[in-house]
C-alpha cells in the first residue's frame, strides 16, 4: 500500500512570510497527526484529527498555526507569519489500529523548513 | 513536553556488536513503542510491548519492559550499517486514546 504523502520536502522562506505543508494520509487510517521536530529531538504532536474534526490541539501555536482536514482525507498545516523557531522537520503520520486494539503511527518524510 | 528520555543520547559500535539503548518514562502507560528514524526520513515503527508484558522479541530486536521502574530497553543483537539510524521511544498512555508521546532518542552510528 502506499505510505504517507508530504510535499514539499524543503522549504526555505524567510521570516514573517507564509508557508503551506500537504499531507495525504493512507487510504482508510482515520486519524492523523502532525508533529514538529527540532534538530535533535523528538517529534512534538501539534495536532491530531480524527476524520475531519480536531481532537487535540493543545500544543498548537493557534495564533501562527493552522490546520485543517477537509473531508477527512488530506491535511494542510500553515504557519503565517513565521518565525525563526519554527526551523524544523514537520512530519505528518496516520494510525491504524492493530488486531489487539492499539495504535501504531506510519510517518511521512516529513518537510523540512528553515526560516531565514 | 517529551514524557521518554533515551539512554545514551549517541552510541557508536562494530558491526557485528550488539547494541542497547534505555528508555526512562514519568506517567503510567497502556503501551511502549519503538521507531527508527533514518537520516532525512520519517520515523518507522519497529515493535510495541504492553504494559502487562515484560519482553518481546522481533527479529534481531528485543524489547524489555519494567513497568516499576518505568523503564524499557531496546536490543539490537548482530548489528549491521544499515541500522544506523535516530531510535525513539514513545509511551502511550490510554487506551484508545491513540496519542503518543516521544521521547528525544539515540543515535545509534554502526562502524563498518
Amino acid at each position: 500500500e502506499a505510505g504517507v504523502a508530504q510535499s514539499p520536502r524543503y522549504k526555505i522562506i524567510e521570516k514573517r512570510q507564509s508557508v503551506a505543508f500537504w499531507c495525504n494520509p493512507i487510504s482508510g487510517h482515520a486519524t492523523l497527526y502532525w508533529y514538529q521536530q527540532i534538530l535533535g529531538q523528538g517529534p512534538k504532536l501539534l495536532i491530531q484529527f480524527q476524520n475531519n474534526g480536531v481532537v487535540d490541539d493543545s500544543q498548537l501555536p493557534k495564533d501562527r498555526f493552522s490546520a485543517e482536514r477537509l473531508k477527512g482525507v488530506d491535511s494542510t498545516l500553515k504557519i503565517q507569519p513565521a518565525k525563526l523557531e519554527d526551523s524544523a522537520v514537520y512530519l505528518c503520520a496516520s494510525s491504524t489500529r492493530l488486531a489487539g486494539g492499539e495504535e501504531t503511527q506510519y510517518f511521512g518524510p516529513g518537510t523540512r523548513l528553515l526560516v531565514l | 513536553s517529551q514524557q521518554g528520555e533515551e539512554d545514551p543520547q549517541a552510541l557508536s559500535i562494530q558491526e557485528g556488536e550488539n547494541a542497547t539503548m534505555n528508555c526512562s518514562y514519568k506517567t503510567s502507560i497502556n503501551n511502549l513503542q519503538w521507531y527508527r528514524q533514518n537520516s532525512g526520513r520519517g520515523l518507522v515503527h519497529l515493535i510495541l510491548i504492553r504494559s502487562n508484558e515484560r519482553e518481546k522479541h522481533s527479529g534481531r530486536l528485543r524489547v524489555t519492559l519494567d513497568t516499576s521502574k518505568k523503564s524499557s530497553s531496546l536490543l539490537i543483537t548482530a548489528s549491521r550499517a544499515a541500522d544506523t539510524a535516530s531510535y525513539f521511544c514513545a509511551t502511550d498512555p490510554n487506551f484508545g486514546n491513540e496519542k503518543l508521546t516521544f521521547g528525544t532518542g539515540t543515535r545509534l552510528t554502526i562502524i563498518p
